[in-house]
């Protein structure tokens, strides 16, 4: 059985204070990794697929890496309005499982200005 | 990036008629489409895949005769609470796959806030 595993549950940063979230993952077959950002009463808003471990990718102020067991999130010098719950997801199987996602409790982040 | 439009926003009933809940992806076509149910500070706990022209497959301790799933089209997918109750009072999200050629990523609707009364 696929799981996700996301630390912390709860983050606090001062504006600017960069910090990381994790997703530890153990799954049979990894298609993809996926962080997502959700903002209260909304669905999941895509940010990143990762592939293969030593992947990376960055959007602005955030930065994902993969690696064969887990992911990070790295958010550099955030903002006020970074603030909001982080999904982490993960995708595997056949490909005939279509975009099946098992996810993560999500870490919810809160930024202090 | 893809969009996914999901109607309605917001739902009230009353306890024991049934809420339809449509989900539309807006500039692509789905032949796969997932319906999640998210409870309050919790993650979203996959309900059931809906495939087009074909019966949805459901995951195990979700009800299939309180969750009617259909997708009849391309495009649409709608899940219909029958008979709803007060613990089915939740936030229900579809997302729907955009096909790559060896991974698929999934687009999110914003989410139906249900609340039975």
């Amino acid at each position: 059985e696929d799981q996700v595993t996301q630390s912390p549950e709860a983050l606090r940063l001062q504006e600017g204070e960069s910090s990381s979230l994790n997703c530890s993952y153990t799954v049979s077959g990894l298609r993809g990794l996926f962080w997502y950002r959700q903002d209260p009463g909304k669905g999941p808003e895509f940010l990143f697929t990762l592939y293969s471990a030593g992947e990376e990718k960055e959007k602005e102020r955030l930065k994902a890496t993969l690696t064969k067991k887990e992911s990070f999130l790295h958010i550099t010098a955030p903002k006020p309005e970074d603030s909001a719950t982080y999904l982490c997801a993960v995708q595997a199987g056949a490909e005939t499982s279509g975009s099946r996602l098992t996810f993560g409790e999500g870490t919810q982040l809160t930024v202090n200005p | 990036g893809a969009v996914v439009s999901q109607h309605p926003s917001r739902v009230i009933c009353k306890s024991g008629t049934s809420v339809k809940i449509e989900c539309r992806s807006l500039d692509f076509q789905a032949t796969t489409m997932f319906w999640y149910r998210q409870f309050p500070k919790q993650s979203l706990m996959l309900m059931a895949t809906s495939n087009e022209g074909s019966k949805a497959t459901y995951e195990q301790g979700v009800e299939k005769d309180k969750f009617l799933i259909n997708h009849a089209s391309l495009t649409l997918s709608t899940l219909t609470v029958t008979s709803a109750h007060p613990e089915d009072s939740s936030f229900y999200i579809c997302s729907a796959g955009l096909a790559g050629t060896q991974n698929t990523e999934a687009f999110f609707g914003q989410g139906t806030r249900l609340t039975v009364v």
